[in-house]
């Protein structure tokens, strides 16, 4: 069975930090990856997507960026954090194969003090 | 701005009332689907929708599918305080499952 995991699960950074979360898929080959904010209880922002190793899409323009150095890992970083970063930053993956159904990570709260 | 405007925003309502969240968006979308999400986890998948005007039933959750591909529509009937949680509609707007823009979300509580 497939699974996805993500981490750190909680992080409390200082504004000019660097940031690194990390997020592996297990189970299924070529996965489309994502990486979501969300703000609370509010919806999900999409900030990147890739669909190949090194492929990356990004939607926001803002001081984050996001690596696929292998074909189930997907890598979400900052050099500087912006109190503006603080957030819920949920990965998830799909396969074409089950029509687009997203499954996401546990999350990784991101508090940037 | 958002793609996709979930109305409402939050709903409080008793135990048995009936519920309906809406999804709005002006561009046409190849699919549809909805999550519910529960605090610090990540959304769940409850439902895909294809078909401009399709309906999908699943128990009390009816879910219906603009004919123009760019609404939709979660109604719950009976409520019940196991259906609390934050509902969430997602398009791909691709077609090619690449890219899933989701709505500003309905945090529903059912009062028992």
């Amino acid at each position: 069975s497939q699974t996805i995991h993500q981490w750190p699960a909680t992080l409390v950074q200082p504004v000019g930090s660097p940031l690194s979360l990390e997020c592996t898929v297990e189970g299924t080959s070529n996965p489309n990856l994502y990486w979501y904010r969300q703000a609370a209880g509010r919806g999900l922002q999409l900030l990147f997507y890739s669909v190949g190793i090194g492929q990356i899409s990004s939607e926001v323009p803002q001081n984050l960026s996001a690596s696929r150095p292998q074909d189930r890992q997907f890598i979400l970083s900052s050099k500087k954090l912006l109190l503006s970063d603080s957030g819920f930053y949920l990965c998830a993956w799909t396969s074409l194969r089950r029509t687009g159904e997203l499954f996401f990570g546990e999350g990784s709260r991101l508090t940037v003090l | 701005t958002q793609l996709l405007e979930q109305s409402p925003q939050f709903l409080s309502i008793q135990e048995g009332e009936n519920l309906t969240v809406y999804c709005n968006s002006s561009s046409v979308f190849s699919s549809l689907q909805w999550y519910r999400q529960e605090p610090g986890e990540g959304p769940v998948l409850l439902v895909t929708v294809v078909t401009g005007g399709e309906v999908k039933k699943l128990k009390r959750l009816t879910f219906q599918f603009g004919d123009a591909r760019k609404d939709s529509s979660l109604h719950i009937t009976a409520a019940q305080p196991g259906d609390t949680g934050l509902y969430l509609c997602a398009g791909d707007r691709s077609g090619t499952g690449n890219q899933f823009y989701f709505g500003t979300g309905t945090s529903l509580t059912v009062i028992p």
